[in-house]
């Protein structure tokens, strides 16, 4: 059984560009939260996917965007970067949106933004 | 709104001793799940434990136990025999039993780096 897997692993942008960084669930799972944990904290909740259809989102501006896709698989969108942006991305799946259900984590994508 | 409170920034103890990582929460839901995840230098989150607010039984996994205060808000982590691999984050987590289509997704605290020392 594949785990949770997210990529690139690194990424370095400038402030103003775009970014994607994408996560595969781990099989048989249908939902995909993310995640942004800047240094020293703890992981803020940006939104979650479930079947493909947003299902709730923490308080990030309308510039982090998502999308799930038919194999459960997940992006997410950053544009106009800021230098607040610059974080430790995380994705969890798991296999329903209930609280019950444990969300799995990926090892993160580290974004830079200079 | 939920808020999780970890009050020890970092601990440290030694090899195959027994450590308390405190976290206290507020919530007015009577019913909500709580965890605590581990994140190595990996940076992978890993759940070491969880616990249903409705069962009074503290939950236990192995080496790892908590003592879960309902009236307190209070959810300490208690490792036993601790182990070099222990070195680690911990994140004190809260989740509120979600409806679909509103948040219902993981709160953190900000953490306690654990040191495990030979």
């Amino acid at each position: 059984e594949t785990g949770v897997t997210q990529s690139p692993t690194h990424l370095i942008k400038t402030r103003g560009q775009q970014v994607t960084l994408r996560c595969s669930s781990q099989s048989g799972h249908n939902t995909v939260s993310w995640y942004q944990q800047a240094l020293g904290q703890g992981p803020q909740f940006i939104f979650q996917y479930y079947r493909e259809e947003e299902n709730g989102r923490g308080n990030f501006p309308p510039r982090f965007s998502g999308l799930q896709f038919p194999n459960y698989s997940s992006e997410l969108n950053v544009n106009a970067l800021e230098l607040d942006d610059s974080a430790l991305y995380l994705c969890a799946s798991s296999a329903g949106w209930a609280a019950y259900n444990e969300q799995f984590f990926g090892p993160g994508t580290r974004l830079t933004v200079l | 709104a939920q808020t999780v409170t970890q009050s020890q920034p970092e601990m440290s103890v030694q090899e195959a001793e027994t450590v308390t990582l405190s976290c206290t929460y507020d919530t007015s839901e009577s019913n909500y799940y709580l965890f605590w995840y581990k994140q190595p230098p990996s940076r992978q989150m890993i759940l070491v434990i969880r616990q249903e607010a409705y069962k009074q039984q503290n939950a236990t996994e192995n080496r790892f136990s908590v003592n879960f205060q309902k009236a307190a808000k209070s959810f300490s982590l208690k490792i036993s025999d601790s182990q070099l691999g222990d070195t680690a984050m911990y994140f004190c987590a809260f989740m509120k039993p979600s409806l679909r289509g509103s948040q219902g997704n993981l709160i953190f605290g900000k953490g306690t780096k654990l040191s495990v020392k030979p």
